[in-house]
Order: structure tokens, then C-alpha cells, then sequence
């Protein structure tokens, strides 16, 4: 059974800086592309980041480029997203989602931005 | 405002059947497959249906999904009240995916 589970949200301040973790379970997690994907509050689902198996492509969205940063660990089963000048609309929910087709969802883990 | 768009709302008695639109552009959904995620209240997202109209295990076939062109649509035959949710469609484009603002339905 696909496992995911993401960590690392909490309230941070403007221009701060965090790092999402997402743990993964039940499949070859290095044969499979991965992606963040965020949620505002009571609104719609936002794609983030993408990052193949190997870790040598990536893309981002516009709205977060030049300030995270997707890795992946193979070793360890792992997924991060380092989040750095942080901003007020940056604050949802925050999903990791496992393939191209995002068919497995972890739980989410919260990022609040607020002084 | 979402690249791909969809009704806000839709609703439907239950046994009917409802459909929900989503429309993009030949950059989108016009050259990459569609996909469609059921959000429950409280809850992640799901996959719903892949690669326009493949069902994943355990999805009931009451849930269809077709694309023509630069357009695709959800079809949920046999409306019943766990299936009031939000329904997200999304499709690859040049770097990244795009989703639908996504349609809240109501089993009246």
C-alpha cells in the first residue's frame, strides 16, 4: 500500500524560511517522479514543484520560483521542500503527491505565514 | 484565475447523472492527458480518474471520463450523497501542472 506522509509545516514569520519533509512507503519510490502541491484555505489546489526519479529534472511554478527548492533523498525514501522568503500567500496546505498522474496523496502537512 | 476552467457549482438529485466541464488550451489539456481528483470535506485529494478515462482500482464505473480536443468532462452516472465533494481536473502543460479552479457538487 502507497504510504505518504508529509511533516515540517507550523507557523513561521514573514521571510522565514522552512523545509517540508515527505516520507514515502509501499512502492520504489526512486522509479517515480514526485510533486508538491499546496491548498490554500478554502480554496483550490495549487501545483508547486516536480522532481523525476533521478532528481536531474525539476520545474517549479512561477508563483514559487527562486525561493523553494525540491530534493529528493532515494536513500532514505524522502521527499523535501525548503521553503525560504516566505510570504502571507504562501499559507495552505501543503500535499505531496507521488507520479506524473499525482495518484497517491499524503495528508498534508499546514504552513501558516504570520508575524 | 485558473488556467483550466470549471463551473464553480454543480448539484444533481440522487440517481441522476451530472457532468462537469473543463476547458483549456492546445498547450494543456489539447496535448497532454487529463486528469480528475475528488476532494471529500476535511480530506487529500484523490485520484479520481487518469490519463483522460482510466479509473483507478476500487473508483466505481459510475465515474466517466472523456476529452475532445482542448476540453474534457466528468461523468458521475447514479448521483449518490457520499459523492458531494469538490472535483479538480488537471493536465500537464509546458512545465508544470495546471489545475481547474474546481467545482463544487452538491447532492441536493
Amino acid at each position: 500500500e502507497v504510504l505518504l506522509v508529509e511533516s515540517g509545516g507550523g507557523l513561521v514569520q514573514p521571510g522565514g524560511s522552512l523545509r517540508l519533509s515527505c516520507a514515502a512507503s509501499g512502492f520504489i519510490f526512486s522509479t517515480y517522479s514526485m510533486n508538491w502541491v499546496r491548498q490554500a484555505p478554502g480554496k483550490g489546489l495549487e501545483w508547486v514543484s516536480y522532481i523525476i526519479g533521478s532528481g536531474t529534472t525539476i520545474y517549479y511554478a512561477d508563483s514559487v520560483k527562486g525561493r523553494f527548492t525540491i530534493s529528493r533523498d532515494n536513500a532514505k525514501n524522502s521527499l523535501y521542500l525548503q521553503m525560504n522568503s516566505l510570504r502571507a500567500e504562501d499559507t495552505a496546505v501543503y500535499y505531496c503527491a507521488k507520479d506524473q498522474q499525482l495518484g497517491h496523496w499524503g495528508q498534508g502537512t499546514l504552513v501558516t505565514v504570520s508575524s | 484565475q485558473s488556467v483550466l476552467t470549471q463551473p464553480p457549482s454543480a448539484s444533481g438529485t440522487p440517481g441522476q447523472r451530472v457532468t462537469i466541464s473543463c476547458s483549456g488550451s492546445s498547450s494543456n489539456i489539447g496535448s497532454n492527458y487529463v486528469h480528475w481528483y475528488q476532494q471529500l470535506p476535511g480530506r487529500a485529494p484523490k485520484l479520481l480518474i487518469y490519463r483522460n478515462n482510466q479509473r483507478p482500482a476500487g473508483v466505481p464505473d459510475r465515474f466517466a471520463g472523456s476529452k475532445s480536443g482542448t476540453s474534457a468532462s466528468l461523468a458521475i452516472s447514479g448521483l449518490r450523497s457520499e459523492d458531494e465533494a469538490d472535483y479538480y481536473c488537471a493536465a500537464w502543460d509546458e512545465s508544470g501542472v495546471k489545475f481547474g479552479g474546481g467545482t463544487k457538487l452538491t447532492v441536493l
